[in-house]
């Protein structure tokens, strides 16, 4: 089956550690976006790729980072510098870009990861 | 996240009809989409509207479209316990392809 999967689906984290979530994509899709999630807050875009080897900073990209060496792969890492890293996390992917951005784009989500802090 | 707002709570009973309201700033919007998120998981796609489009049918979904106002609603008809959720709608623009989320409306079934 093709779909979008993240791990670990719960993670915890200590003060001072960074932690990695895992996102892997067998749709073939070319972008890759990641959301934070928090109560009554609604989705906010963190990083996205268009495509491999290149990726954005979104509206929240403040103490995280992320790699896209792989089509298939968008890992998210939490730094120490992220103070408040407790939310839920959403892995997305699409087709991408195209014809200008005129043809629907739908994104598919992963089933999310619960980031909590110890 | 502000450029497209959505009220926080809907409760309605089983079997009467559910609708969703969206309003959004950006004209150049090309494709407007509601999103389901049951408790814990991703979102789920359930259906999407171009925007030279009035309404969209699909099984027990209706999109209505009010480009002029900017006004995006969906009407979900004989609602079901199982359709207990949160509901995002979301837009993408012609200059490019992020997505713009609306807050969310939690619908709450009551038996």
């Amino acid at each position: 089956d093709g779909g979008i999967t993240q791990s670990p689906k719960y993670l915890f984290r200590k003060e001072g550690q960074n932690v990695t979530l895992s996102c892997e994509q067998n749709l073939n899709h070319d972008a890759m976006y990641w959301y934070r999630q928090d109560p009554g807050q609604g989705l906010r875009l963190i990083y996205y790729s268009q495509i491999v080897n290149d990726f954005q900073k979104g509206d929240i990209a403040e103490g995280y980072s992320v790699s896209r060496e792989k089509k298939e792969s968008f890992p998210l890492t939490v730094t120490s510098a992220q103070k408040n890293p407790t939310a839920f996390y959403l892995c997305a992917s699409s087709i991408g870009s195209v014809a200008g951005g005129l043809a629907k784009n739908i994104q598919y989500f992963g089933a999310g990861t619960r980031l909590s802090v110890l | 996240g502000e450029d497209v707002e959505q009220s926080l709570f809907l409760s309605v009973r089983e079997g009467d009809s559910s609708v969703i309201n969206c309003t959004y700033t950006d004209s150049s919007s090309t494709y407007l989409y509601w999103y389901k998120q049951e408790p814990g998981a991703g979102l789920q796609l359930l259906t999407y509207i171009f925007s030279n489009m009035d309404m969209k049918q699909d099984q027990r979904l209706t999109v209505l479209l009010n480009k002029k106002d900017k006004h995006l609603s969906l009407r979900i008809a004989d609602t079901q316990t199982g359709d207990s959720a949160i509901y995002f709608c979301a837009e993408t623009r012609i200059t490019g392809n992020q997505f713009y989320f609306g807050t969310g409306t939690s619908l709450t079934v009551i038996p």
